[in-house]
């Protein structure tokens, strides 16, 4: 079976510094995918960036990074100059490609962004 | 990225009554799924919506409590049956458009009482 582990439950960040969230992950699949998502008090899920299982190079999105250690089973996300605009829940999901698409969720990390 | 409607927002209902989600979006897709995320916890697959075809139910989930209907390749409901004050939650769909595009919609907030 699948599995996600998120080990932060909360983290604090200066504003403008970076601040990385762990993911490890489970899968015995060779072909899977890692997905990051936002989610602020208002309850919507913004995606943020993905990571295929055979991409070579890590993934960048704007202010997001994605530093995939392939052999480690981790994929933590990495948000450069903190916003106040980021706090927030953030969590990491694997899809499996020969799951039919679903998603497994982390229990997610919730991170505060000081002024 | 895809444009994803969800209504209600959010609704309050009385223990026993029944609540129906709409998800609507604004392209075609062929796999729609339902989560669930109850109070302070992360994000569960209730089941997937494939059109044409019945919904596929993850375990613990199970069509008389959940109705799905995926009616065409843009809209589908989602049933909360005979509801409990331990269905309060968020539900949310989401589509996958590709492989590597899986969007949400903004969730609906629902509270039993």
């Amino acid at each position: 079976a699948q599995k996600i582990t998120q080990t932060q439950p909360g983290m604090f960040v200066q504003e403008k510094e970076a601040v990385t969230l762990d993911c490890t992950y489970d899968t015995s699949d060779p072909s899977y995918g890692l997905f990051w998502y936002k989610q602020p008090s208002s309850g919507e899920m913004i995606f943020l960036i993905y990571q295929g299982s055979y991409d070579q190079q890590n993934a960048t999105e704007g202010r997001y990074s994605l530093n995939f250690q392939k052999a480690r089973k981790s994929a933590n996300l990495v948000i450069s100059a903190s916003q106040l605009g980021d706090s927030a829940m953030y969590f990491c999901a694997i899809w499996i490609y020969n799951q039919g698409g679903k998603l497994i969720f982390g229990q997610g990390t919730e991170l505060s962004v000081k002024p | 990225s895809a444009v994803i409607s969800q209504k209600p927002s959010r609704d309050i209902c009385q223990r026993g009554t029944s609540l129906t989600i709409q998800c609507q979006v604004d392209s075609q897709v062929t796999m729609m799924f339902w989560y669930r995320q109850q109070p302070g916890q992360s994000l569960t697959l209730i089941a997937t919506a494939n059109q044409g075809s019945e919904a596929t139910y993850e375990s613990g989930f199970v069509i008389d409590k959940f109705p799905i209907s995926r009616p065409n390749l843009t809209f589908s409901t989602l049933t909360v049956s005979n509801m409990s004050p331990e269905d309060s939650s968020i539900y949310l769909c989401s589509v996958e458009r590709e492989y590597n595009e899986q969007f949400f919609g903004p969730g609906t907030r629902l509270t039993v009482l």
